[in-house]
């Protein structure tokens, strides 16, 4: 079946700028997540959704990230005033509960903020 | 903070050379992952071991642990081309964060 998709896979904005990143999981995949990877690092995570709701957001760097998943499948992120720190590959997963799955992960979405 | 870290950081062998790399982690596991990744995208589950295992296989792949020394390597034998990427070890700090070292970059040359 198909994987983890994630849209646009390049994103280059100006300083200031609003941007949106969306990904789509694995169908029947309950379990989202949100991870963020800067060069020459492991990825760190963001968000995690259990359905609709997001269950743990305390890896948001700051009140300008923000994650929605309002049916419970797709979800976007979203980054308000951006800055060039924010610049890295933003990377979602999905897994089918909860409780230590495996994590299927889409190709990132690669943001470039100048 | 960052749960694993893989050693070396970065590997060059040659085409049919085994690569070996190793993880540590900091705190009592349920499991242990490996990732690859290419060209710094997305990444690719390999496998799982689980905290009562030592050894697993897949295809050409070898991952033992150890969790007495909380440690686990990764074996890849008869390496290709193709096996060029980032390697990440990943734990679980909870029930759902995945947690992943810096990686250990492996180049195999033809």
């Amino acid at each position: 079946g198909a994987g983890v998709s994630q849209t646009p896979s390049n994103k280059v904005t100006e300083k200031g700028k609003y941007v949106e990143l969306r990904c789509d999981p694995i169908s029947g995949h309950t379990a989202l997540y949100w991870y963020r990877q800067s060069l020459g690092q492991g990825p760190e995570f963001l968000i995690y959704f259990q359905g609709t709701g997001a269950a743990d957001d305390s890896g948001l760097p700051n009140d300008r990230f923000f994650a929605v998943r309002p049916e419970g499948s797709v979800s976007t992120l979203k980054i308000q005033r951006t800055e060039r720190g924010d610049s890295a590959v933003y990377l979602c997963a999905s897994s089918p509960g909860t409780r230590m799955d495996t994590q299927y992960f889409g190709p990132g979405t690669r943001l470039t903020v100048l | 903070s960052q749960q694993g870290e893989e050693d070396p950081q970065a590997l060059s062998i040659q085409e049919g050379e085994n690569a070996t790399m190793n993880c540590s982690y900091k705190t009592s596991i349920n499991n242990l992952q490996w990732y690859r990744q290419n060209s710094g995208r997305g990444l690719v589950h390999l496998i799982l071991i689980r905290s009562n295992e030592r050894e697993k296989h897949s295809g050409r792949l070898r991952v033992t642990l150890d969790t007495s020394k909380k440690s686990s390597s990764l074996l890849i034998t008869a390496s290709r081309a193709a096996d060029t990427a980032s390697y990440f070890c990943a734990t679980y700090s909870n029930d759902y964060k995945l947690s992943f070292g810096a990686g250990t970059t492996v180049t195999v040359r033809a």
